[in-house]
């Protein structure tokens, strides 16, 4: 079946530091790879996607590549904010007849400070 | 446009005793789920439904009942409280057509507690 691996946390990280966070798929089709965001307190939202490989998803400084070859999607930051720490889930849904349910990691825990 | 809504946010149970946990979406979408989120689990699915009257099993269904009668709402019932049930409970919506992916809108979660 499908599955997620994504690095365990937590991260702890400076304010203006460099952020990767590893994530590594398993899937039988040709899935579309998101990475959600948790803020403390809230649900999840999507921070950004690719449906393809090769694409690249980004939003709010934060970017991730689409690795067809390696199945990864790793996210990354260039200066990360005190407001960025969050709990950050790699998910993925497959390209076959049940491409609505999502597979998430188990998540990642990022603390910035100041 | 209030997006999901689930109810309550707080709860705490005696094991043994039933309860529902409502979810509501305004977004006219075909698909709704519920996911249970432990600590160093990630979220992983209980229920989901592709629209009214369908529903299905997910990772984690056994103790959880659910029905879809309209498009809007989607509760999930537990029929015999377990402390293994304590949980932050996340209701989603998506789009099922029209669309070559998922994205899938969350609520804002119910924490239950189970004693």
């Amino acid at each position: 079946g499908d599955s997620v691996t994504q690095m365990e946390g937590p991260v702890t990280l400076s304010e203006e530091a460099f952020l990767t966070i590893n994530c590594t798929y398993t899937a039988t089709g040709y899935p579309s790879l998101f990475w959600y965001v948790q803020y403390p307190g809230e649900g999840l939202q999507l921070l950004l996607k690719a449906t393809k490989a090769d694409d690249k998803g980004s939003n709010k400084g934060f970017e991730a590549t689409y690795r067809k070859e390696t199945t990864s999607f790793h996210l990354e930051k260039g200066s990360v904010q005190v407001s960025d720490s969050a709990v950050y889930f790699c998910a993925l849904s497959d390209s076959g007849g049940s491409n609505y349910k999502l597979t998430f990691g188990k998540g990642t825990l990022l603390t910035v400070n100041p | 446009n209030a997006g999901v809504t689930q109810t309550p946010k707080f709860q705490v149970l005696k094991t043994g005793q039933s309860m529902t946990l409502q979810c509501a979406q305004d977004m006219n979408h075909e698909y709704m789920s519920w996911y249970r989120q432990d600590p160093g689990m990630g979220l992983r699915l209980i229920h989901y439904s592709v629209g009214a009257g369908i529903t299905d099993q997910g990772e984690v269904p056994n103790g959880y009942n659910v029905s879809r009668s309209t498009t809007e709402d989607f509760p999930l019932r537990l029929l015999s409280a377990a402390p293994s049930q304590t949980s932050v409970y996340f209701c989603a919506s998506g789009r099922t057509s029209g669309v070559s992916y998922n994205e899938q809108f969350f609520g804002p979660g119910t924490r239950l507690t189970v004693l």
